[in-house]
C-alpha cells in the first residue's frame, strides 16, 4: 500500500496570505495525485488532478505542483472560503487507492 | 445538474447488515465508474470499492474484501453497497462518488453525495 503523509497538520494563515501544503508519497505515484477541499459537514470537492490540473470551475489561486514523490498544493491568496481540510489522493497504484491524513487550514 | 443522494444509513449491531443505495440524476449514469468512499467520525477519508460502468469490473479496499457487495442498477441509476458482518471499525459516513472520466476509470472523484451515517455498536 502507497502511504499518503500530509504536513502540516494544521496550518494558520491569514486571510490574503499564500498557504503552502505539501504531499508525500512513500513511493513514486509519477503525476497521479489529486487534492480535495472538504468543510465541515460537507462532502469533499474535487480541486486538483493529474498533480496540476485545476477541476472544473475551480479558481486560480489554486495550483498543483511536484511529481513522483512531493507534491504541493498553494492557495496564493487565501479567501474566508477557502478554510477548511485538504486531502491528497494517489490513483497511481489504482485499484488500491489512498488518502493523506489531511491538512486542516485554519483562520490564524 | 449533477446529483448524487446516499440513503440506507443507521444504527447496526456487531455482525449485522446494511443496504446502503446511491440515486444519481443530471449526468448519463451508465457512462461513469462509480465509487464508495468512507469517513470515520473524526478521520481522513478511505476508498471502500469500485464499481465501473457495466459492472464488468468490480474492485474492493483490503479492509472489506469479502464482506462489502458493490452494485448497480443503470436503469434505475442507481449504485448500491450491501455490508454483511459489520464491524465497529465500519462505523463511518459512506460517500457515493462519481469518477471523472466517461466511460473509462481515471480512479478520481469529481462528484460526491452527501454521505450516509452507518453507525455499528451493540
Amino acid at each position: 500500500e502507497i502511504v499518503m503523509t500530509q504536513s502540516p497538520a494544521t496550518l494558520s494563515v491569514s486571510p490574503g496570505e499564500r498557504a503552502t501544503l505539501s504531499c508525500r508519497a512513500s513511493q513514486s505515484v509519477s503525476s497521479n495525485l489529486a487534492w480535495y477541499q472538504q468543510k465541515p459537514g460537507q462532502a469533499p470537492r474535487l480541486l486538483i488532478y493529474g498533480a496540476s490540473t485545476r477541476a472544473t470551475g475551480i479558481p486560480a489561486r489554486f495550483s498543483g505542483s511536484g511529481s513522483g514523490t512531493e507534491f504541493t498544493l498553494t492557495i496564493s491568496s487565501l479567501q474566508s472560503e477557502d478554510f477548511a481540510v485538504y486531502y491528497c489522493q494517489q490513483y497511481n497504484n489504482w485499484p488500491s487507492l489512498t488518502f493523506g491524513g489531511g491538512t486542516k487550514v485554519e483562520i490564524k | 445538474e449533477v446529483q448524487l443522494v446516499e440513503s440506507g444509513g443507521g444504527l447496526v449491531k456487531p455482525g449485522g447488515s446494511l443496504r446502503l443505495s446511491c440515486a444519481a440524476s443530471g449526468f448519463t449514469f451508465s457512462s461513469y465508474s462509480m465509487n464508495w468512499v468512507r469517513q470515520a467520525p473524526g478521520k481522513g477519508l478511505e476508498w471502500v470499492s469500485s464499481i465501473s460502468s457495466s459492472s464488468s469490473y468490480i474492485y474492493y479496499a483490503d479492509s472489506v474484501k469479502g464482506r462489502f457487495t458493490i452494485s448497480r442498477d443503470n436503469a434505475k441509476n442507481s449504485l448500491y453497497l450491501q455490508m454483511n458482518s459489520l464491524r465497529a471499525e465500519d462505523t463511518a459516513v459512506y460517500y457515493c462518488a462519481r469518477d471523472l472520466n466517461e466511460y473509462s476509470s481515471s480512479w478520481v472523484f469529481d462528484y460526491w453525495g452527501q454521505g450516509t451515517l452507518v453507525t455499528v455498536s451493540s
